[in-house]
């Protein structure tokens, strides 16, 4: 059975700073892993998806990596900004459609 | 934990055809519920918010008269495709939430529409 882990739970940047958030998984035969954003109360909002035969996506001052023999993904945000404040979820998706979402990172850039 | 079901996990219709699908907090009330869709080799994408008792909120480009959205009760919500399309089979999936200040959210399995 899949498990989708992020770790930190929570994590606090000074502005300016470049991060890594974390995200494992514990089945490699995955067909795509999910980054999204998430602001209170609010849907999820999709930043980068990479499927299983790629290592690497970015978009803009994002970067997600892949290693699926490790069971980790990435999310490296360069130059944090204060509206990069939300939660941040990873996903991965196998064959059959299903998606086990991690619990997030909360992340706090401090101005 | 919280556990979100959908109804029906697949299904299959042919062109013209409306089709509904449900989406249920089992053990928790849902003050806000979700549907996203996910195309082939694509992310999921957020469709509409719907909030109990009031009118849905939809992305822009999605159709609000085609995807019908009722949220009666805290409990269920139903995304209803109107006049489906082949270009509209796709994978449906809902998530459920406790309130607009909360976080978390829990998913639905999933539903994969066909459309013939």
């Amino acid at each position: 059975k899949q498990e989708v882990t992020q770790i930190p739970a929570a994590l606090s940047v000074p502005e300016g700073e470049n991060l890594v958030l974390n995200c494992s998984f514990t089945d490699s035969a995955i067909y795509n892993l999910q980054w999204f954003r998430q602001d209170p109360g609010k849907g999820l909002t999709s930043l980068l998806l990479i499927q299983s035969s790629q290592r690497e996506q970015t978009s803009g001052r994002l970067n997600a990596s892949l290693d699926k023999s490790s069971g980790r993904s990435t999310l490296y945000i360069a130059a944090s900004q204060p509206g990069d404040s939300a939660t941040y979820l990873c996903a991965s998706q196998n064959r059959d459609d299903k998606i086990i979402f991690g619990k997030g990172t909360r992340l706090h850039i401090l101005p | 934990g919280a556990v979100v079901s959908q109804h029906p996990s697949r299904v299959i219709c042919k062109s013209g055809t409306s089709v509904k699908i449900e989406c249920r907090s089992l053990d928790f009330q849902a003050t806000t519920m979700f549907w996203y869709r996910q195309f082939p080799k694509q992310s999921l994408m957020l469709m509409a918010t719907s909030n109990e008792g009031s009118k849905a909120t939809y992305e822009q480009g999605v159709e609000k008269d085609k995807f019908l959205i009722n949220h009666a009760s805290l409990t269920l919500s139903t995304l209803t495709v109107t006049s489906a399309h082949p270009e509209d089979s796709s994978f449906y999936i809902c998530s459920a939430s406790l309130g607009t200040a909360t976080y978390e959210q829990y998913f639905g399995p999933g539903t994969r529409l066909t459309v013939t």
